[in-house]
Parts: structure tokens; C-alpha cells; sequence
């Protein structure tokens, strides 16, 4: 059965610190990593990761794959309120519809 | 931008009512999903759909059945609502094999 595991599944922070989250995955037929932000309503994309080693970035955030060991974290460095959502990590397969998503990471960022 | 809207934000049903969730896409896409989000379980599948009138069960079908007459839409039926299905709904799509899902912004469903 696959399996996407997030951690930690929440994480209280500062404004102006640097988080990590973590996902890994066990997953048959892997075709790419995807993580999601969600704030009140619906889940928005921030990355898809496909290769390994090769950091995608997009302002204060970025993400990095590890095919070997089977995990992707990612980073937000200067946090700001604005960053407080759930953050969701997908792995996502050969077969349609089967993006299997971990339970998420709650974060809270304090001002 | 992608749109998928899901007709309705919050709903209040009785045990054993039917309940319609309503999902529409305006891109053309394949593939749409139906997903409930519950706190510490992340989200879960339903059913999910690659083409018109074709369906195909996810991790958690039971107690749900899915319609999808056009391409457009993809519709989530409860026959008969049950407690346990008070749950958010998140309907998606996807271009197909893409991978990248776009969400509505999701059903609150409560059942009393």
C-alpha cells in the first residue's frame, strides 16, 4: 500500500524563523512529489519535484528530492504570518488517480 | 486560471437524507476527484474519474457513488447519509497525467 508520511504534523514558530518539513514516501510506480498549501479553503500547488537532488525555489520557499532515500523537504526561511497554513505532501504515480497525500504539517507562525 | 468550483461551501443534512455534492471544471480537464479531509487523517480518496462516464473507486468508496455525465462536472452522491460522513469535501481535477491537482475550495458537510 503506498504511504506518504509528513512530519512533525505540527509546528509552532516565530516570524522571521527558518522551518523544514519533512515527507517521505513509499510509493510503487513514483512519478513526481508534490507539495500543496492550505490555508481556509482549497489547496493551492507550490512545487512538483521530479528529479532528484535538483532544488525547486519560489521566493522564501524551496523543496529538494531524494529518489535514494525516498523523502523531499521543504524549507521557508524568514517566515511570516502569511506562511501559517497546512502544508500537504503528495506523491503521485503512474496510475491516474493515484496521488496518495500524507497527513499534512500544520504550521503556525507567531508574530 | 484553472477554476473548479464545488456548488456548495457548507451543508447541513439528516441521517439517512441524500446528499449531492456538485463539482465543475472550466479547463477541459480528464481527470477529477472527489477527496474528504479529515483532521489527522489528510486527505483520503473517494472516487475518482478519467473520462466521461467512467469512475473508479479510491481508498474509501464505501457509502458514496459518483456521476460524471459531462466533462465538466463530477458529482459526489451520498445515498444515504450517515454521521460518519460529516467530513469537508475536496473535489479536484487534472490535466491529465500531469499530476499537479487543482482544488475547489471545498463542501463542509455535516450530518446530524
Amino acid at each position: 500500500e503506498d504511504k506518504v508520511v509528513q512530519s512533525p504534523l505540527s509546528l509552532v514558530v516565530h516570524e522571521g524563523d527558518t522551518v523544514t518539513l519533512n515527507c517521505s514516501y513509499e510509493v510503487t510506480n513514483f512519478r513526481s512529489l508534490l507539495w500543496y498549501k492550505q490555508e481556509k479553503k482549497a489547496p493551492t500547488f507550490l512545487f512538483m519535484l521530479t528529479s532528484s537532488g535538483i532544488e525547486k525555489k519560489s521566493g522564501r520557499l524551496s523543496s529538494i528530492l531524494d529518489k535514494k532515500e525516498l523523502f523531499s523537504i521543504l524549507n521557508i526561511t524568514a517566515t511570516q504570518t502569511g506562511d501559517s497554513a497546512i502544508y500537504l505532501c503528495a506523491s503521485d504515480n503512474t496510475n491516474a488517480g493515484k496521488s496518495t497525500f500524507g497527513d499534512g504539517t500544520t504550521l503556525t507562525v507567531k508574530p | 486560471d484553472v477554476k473548479v468550483t464545488q456548488s456548495s461551501r457548507y451543508l447541513v443534512k439528516r441521517t439517512g437524507e441524500k446528499v449531492f455534492l456538485e463539482c465543475v471544471q472550466d479547463m477541459d480537464h480528464e481527470n477529477m476527484f472527489w477527496y474528504r479531509q479529515d483532521p489527522g487523517l489528510g486527505l483520503r480518496l473517494i472516487y475518482f474519474s478519467y473520462d466521461v462516464k467512467m469512475k473508479e473507486k479510491g481508498d474509501i468508496p464505501e457509502g458514496y457513488s459518483v456521476s460524471r455525465e459531462k466533462k465538466e462536472r463530477f458529482s459526489l452522491i451520498l445515498e444515504s447519509a450517515s454521521t460518519n460522513q460529516t467530513s469537508m469535501y475536496l473535489c479536484a481535477s487534472e490535466l491529465t497525467n500531469t499530476g499537479e491537482l487543482f482544488f475547489g475550495e471545498g463542501s463542509r458537510l455535516t450530518v446530524l
